[in-house]
């Protein structure tokens, strides 16, 4: 089956601590992004990749960092830094770019004990 | 910086019933998208109007897109309680490589 993963599902962290998003896609497409959701609200771009070995920081970059050192995987790491960090984070993939539709994985629900 | 919003923020019908939801955006766009989210879950793609389109059908979805008004509708209908949902449109520019998402209209069908 093709499709974009997540892992895990929830997350729970302690202050204080970095803690590592996964997301892998087996559907070729070059371009990755991380987005976050707060509770009845929109999604919000943290950072975004449309080819390995770059990425670009979206609105919300502060406190995340990210790699893309293979086509199919693009990790989110949530540091200390982050004031606020509990959130329902969604990775997606495109083809190309944002004018293509976006496919979504199931997303990882963090929160910060 | 918020591109799309969605009108209404909620939208309650009874089964059966058309359920319209609109999206205003502020500068121009090559493409619009509408995507949906069950609680809890990740978005899906619904359907992709491109700038000098005007219509497009999907099964029980129709959408338009007015330039000139930067405006564009979603009509869902026969509504199931399985399209309980929240949707949202989100803009494509021809400047930018990112998808600029609204806040959303959250969709009650009661069976």
């Amino acid at each position: 089956d093709g499709g974009i993963t997540q892992s895990p599902k929830y997350l729970f962290r302690k202050e204080g601590q970095n803690v590592t998003l996964s997301c892998e896609q087996n559907l070729n497409h070059d371009a990755m992004y991380w987005y976050r959701q707060d509770p009845g609200q929109g999604l919000r771009l943290i950072y975004y990749s449309q080819i390995v070995n770059d990425f670009q920081k979206g609105d919300i970059a502060e406190g995340y960092s990210v790699s893309r050192e293979k086509k199919e995987s693009f990790p989110l790491t949530v540091t200390s830094a982050q004031k606020n960090p509990t959130a329902f984070y969604l990775c997606a993939s495109s083809i190309l770019g944002a004018r293509d539709e976006q496919f979504f994985g199931p997303g990882t629900r963090l929160t910060v004990l | 910086s918020q591109q799309g919003e969605e009108d209404p923020q909620a939208l309650s019908i009874q089964e059966g019933e058309n359920a319209t939801m609109n999206c205003s955006y502020k500068t121009s766009i090559n493409n619009l998208q509408w995507y949906r989210q069950n609680s809890g879950r990740g978005l899906v793609h619904l359907i992709l109007i491109r700038s000098n389109e005007r219509e497009k059908h999907s099964g029980r979805l129709r959408v338009t897109l007015d330039t000139s008004k930067k405006s564009s509708s979603l009509l869902i209908t026969a509504s199931r309680a399985a399209d309980t949902a929240s949707y949202f449109c989100a803009t494509a520019s021809d400047s930018s490589y990112k998808l600029i998402f609204g806040s959303g209209t959250r969709l009650l069908v009661r069976p």
